[in-house]
């Protein structure tokens, strides 16, 4: 069974300042990756995947993540908060093997970006 | 290209009742995967449809069931609503079963009184 694991359910960052957050995986197999952004009574919108193609992937609003599988992480980061950053981010897994496309969330890491 | 659609948006019911809500996804998807997303309990797979087949099920009981049309529109249900069914739930599209990559709607906020 795949789990992801988001580490601090609240980060806090002044604008301007980098911005990590924390995913670790745990597959059997080398797994799709993905990132995605919820903003207050919204859906869930994708910021990035890695599919195993370049292990450095860049995906929208200037986040990019970077896959260490000897590390089984795949941490989020921005080099400079800005506060439209505010939000609440998930990690998520998925078997490229299995049929289907059923995702495996992590907990979730809610963003506080001070002025 | 128009976004998966959901609606209702929101949605109050009580407890006993049952509800339906509804899905469009990105024209060309055939794929359509729900979600409950709760404080407790986080974001959780319920099943996923494609060519009007359920695929996979995650691990909700038989009150949560869902079915998916030829237009690839899909629709869930959940009968005798308990407080504890008081959630968003999301629906998300994908191209096919290979795809892999999923693409969200706005959610149904219902709330079980």
């Amino acid at each position: 069974a795949q789990s992801v694991t988001q580490l601090g359910s609240h980060v806090s960052v002044s604008e301007g300042a980098l911005v990590l957050l924390r995913c670790n995986y745990s597959s059997s197999v080398p797994p799709y990756l993905f990132w995605y952004v919820q903003y207050p009574n919204q859906g869930l919108q994708l910021l990035l995947k890695y599919t195993s193609a370049a292990t450095l992937v860049k995906g929208i609003n200037g986040f990019e993540a970077e896959f260490k599988k000897s590390e089984t992480s795949f941490h989020l980061t921005k080099p400079s908060a800005h506060m439209s950053d505010a939000a609440e981010y998930f990690c998520a897994v998925s078997d490229p093997w299995a049929a289907g496309n059923k995702l495996t969330f992590g907990g979730g890491t809610r963003v506080l970006v001070k002025p | 290209k128009a976004g998966v659609t959901q609606t209702p948006r929101y949605l109050i019911k009580t407890r006993g009742q049952q509800v339906t809500l509804s899905c469009s996804p990105i024209s060309g998807h055939r794929s359509v995967s729900w979600y409950q997303q709760t404080p407790g309990q986080g974001l959780q797979f319920l099943f996923e449809y494609f060519s009007e087949t359920q695929r996979n099920k995650g691990n909700f009981p038989g009150r949560f069931s869902g079915r998916q049309f030829s237009n690839s529109r899909s629709e869930m249900n959940v009968s005798t609503l308990e407080l504890g069914d008081s959630a968003l739930y999301l629906c998300a599209s994908s191209l096919d079963l290979q795809g892999k990559t999923q693409y969200f709607g706005p959610g149904t906020r219902l709330l079980v009184l």
